[in-house]
């Protein structure tokens, strides 16, 4: 296993388009996460799945954005009619809920650039 | 409302010296404290971590201190290396809510001097 990855690793898109990202987790964790990350800012929790239940939507996370992880395994991230303000970081993690250890693990992000 | 705030934007020391980066927390229903440090392009990479019914714990040249009573975090890095100059950020497991994510702060610049 090499870790949490995620594509693709840079995006620049036009104002309006639609955009997604995908995340592949570590294989034997539950849990997956998408956080967003703007520049000189700690990640800001997004949302989070345990297996294929999302079970916590952040305010942050408008109706123009919407997550999935249909099987429990792979998730996606889509942004639809992207603004501006969009153009961040988004981080994937995923952990294994042990004992109260909640250890994230993170991807290298996904560089959003709405011009 | 839920934020993790730390003192000092950037740390600059000199290479060789020990570096003290602090945190401020929350929720006092917080359980669980992690320490991570993020290299530019890179995304943030686990260093050490503290349950709540601890007050110190410690790892290969760094320590985590907890003060329940204040809130307060600290990471401590022991003779620090030019491949310690990175952004660090303490998180704290909201626990609340039945909710299980991670809060982060806003981060520290470690900048080490040769």
């Amino acid at each position: 296993d090499t870790g949490v990855s995620q594509n693709p690793r840079h995006k620049i898109t036009k104002r309006g388009q639609n955009v997604t990202f995908r995340c592949d987790p570590i294989s034997e964790h539950n849990r997956l996460y998408w956080y967003r990350q703007t520049l000189g800012q700690g990640p800001e929790f997004l949302t989070y799945f345990q297996n294929e239940a999302q079970l916590e939507k952040s305010r942050l996370l408008s109706d123009r954005f919407s997550a999935e992880r249909p099987k429990g395994s792979f998730s996606t991230l889509e942004i639809q009619r992207t603004e501006q303000g969009d153009s961040a970081m988004y981080l994937c993690a995923s952990s294994l809920l042990n004992s109260g250890a909640n250890v994230l693990t993170f991807g290298a992000g996904s560089r959003l650039t709405v011009l | 409302g839920e934020s993790v705030g730390l003192h000092l934007p950037t740390l600059s020391v000199q290479e060789g010296d020990n570096s003290i980066i602090n945190c401020a927390y929350s929720n006092s229903a917080s359980d669980y404290f992690i320490w991570y440090k993020q290299e530019s392009g890179k995304g943030p990479q686990f260093i050490i971590d503290i349950r709540s019914n601890m007050d110190k714990r410690q790892g290969q040249r760094v320590t985590v201190l907890l003060n329940k009573t204040v809130k307060h975090l600290s990471l401590q890095i022991a003779a620090t290396q030019p491949g310690d100059s990175a952004v660090y950020f303490c998180a704290e497991n909201w626990a609340r809510d039945s909710s299980y994510k991670l809060i982060f702060g806003s981060g520290t610049r470690l900048l080490v001097r040769p």
